[in-house]
């Protein structure tokens, strides 16, 4: 299996600009989620995904970030305005409600942003 | 609402050195255990977990045991190698479905040669 994909891996942007980044889970997961990882709050979890349905968006920072899952296969995180405090390290994960394999989230490479 | 501490780092190391790094949480219930690592550049993987009370989860030298009393899963690993050097998180699942990981703030390892 390819793993859970991010992309793209590094993005620079200015304030103000619209920040697109992708996801596409490991087939056959069911839940997928987004965090956002900077070194003064540590990991934090903003959002996650039940086939393709948002369970739970209370860690989403405000309403300038937006999330959707149009598909099993694919989710997107949109930041609409970027601003510089939104530069961090995103990553997704995505696991699968099967007892058998438990609860182990499968992290992706992760999206370093820079909003300058 | 249900917490991770975790010992703040860094934590320097020789080769070979023995290694505990603390953990404790806070939940209600019987939450589930684990220890994420993440090598640099990459993104986190699951080391060990444990799922229930006095489980001891293990995986490459390293082990955790899941410790209700004190509500505690301390990471251990008696020989530590240069591979090792890493940033190492603890999280839990709570228990009541929800599939949220909450996460400790990590604790960075380097072992030196």
């Amino acid at each position: 299996d390819a793993g859970v994909i991010q992309s793209p891996r590094h993005e620079v942007t200015e304030m103000g600009q619209e920040v697109t980044l992708r996801c596409k889970p490991i087939s056959g997961h069911d839940y997928l989620f987004w965090y956002r990882q900077t070194m003064m709050r540590g990991l934090e979890l903003l959002i996650y995904f039940n086939n393709n349905v948002p369970i739970d968006d209370s860690g989403m920072p405000e309403d300038r970030f937006s999330a959707k899952m149009p598909n099993a296969s694919f989710s997107t995180l949109k930041i609409q305005p970027s601003e510089p405090r939104d530069s961090a390290v995103y990553f997704c994960a995505s696991s699968t409600s099967t007892r058998r394999l438990g609860e182990t989230q499968y992290f992706g490479p992760g999206t370093r942003l820079l909003v300058l | 609402g249900n917490s991770v501490t975790q010992m703040e780092g860094p934590v320097t190391l020789s080769e070979e050195a023995f290694l505990t790094i603390n953990c404790t949480y806070t939940a209600t219930g019987y939450p589930s255990l684990f220890w994420y690592v993440q090598y640099p550049g990459e993104g986190l993987q699951l080391l060990l977990k444990a799922t229930k009370a006095d489980d001891k989860g293990s995986n490459k030298g390293f082990e955790a045991t899941y410790r209700k009393e004190t509500t505690s899963f301390h990471l251990e690993k008696g020989s530590v190698q240069v591979s090792d050097s890493a940033v190492y998180f603890c999280a839990l699942k709570g228990q009541g479905g929800s599939e949220k990981l909450v996460f400790g703030k990590g604790t960075k390892l380097t072992v030196n040669p």
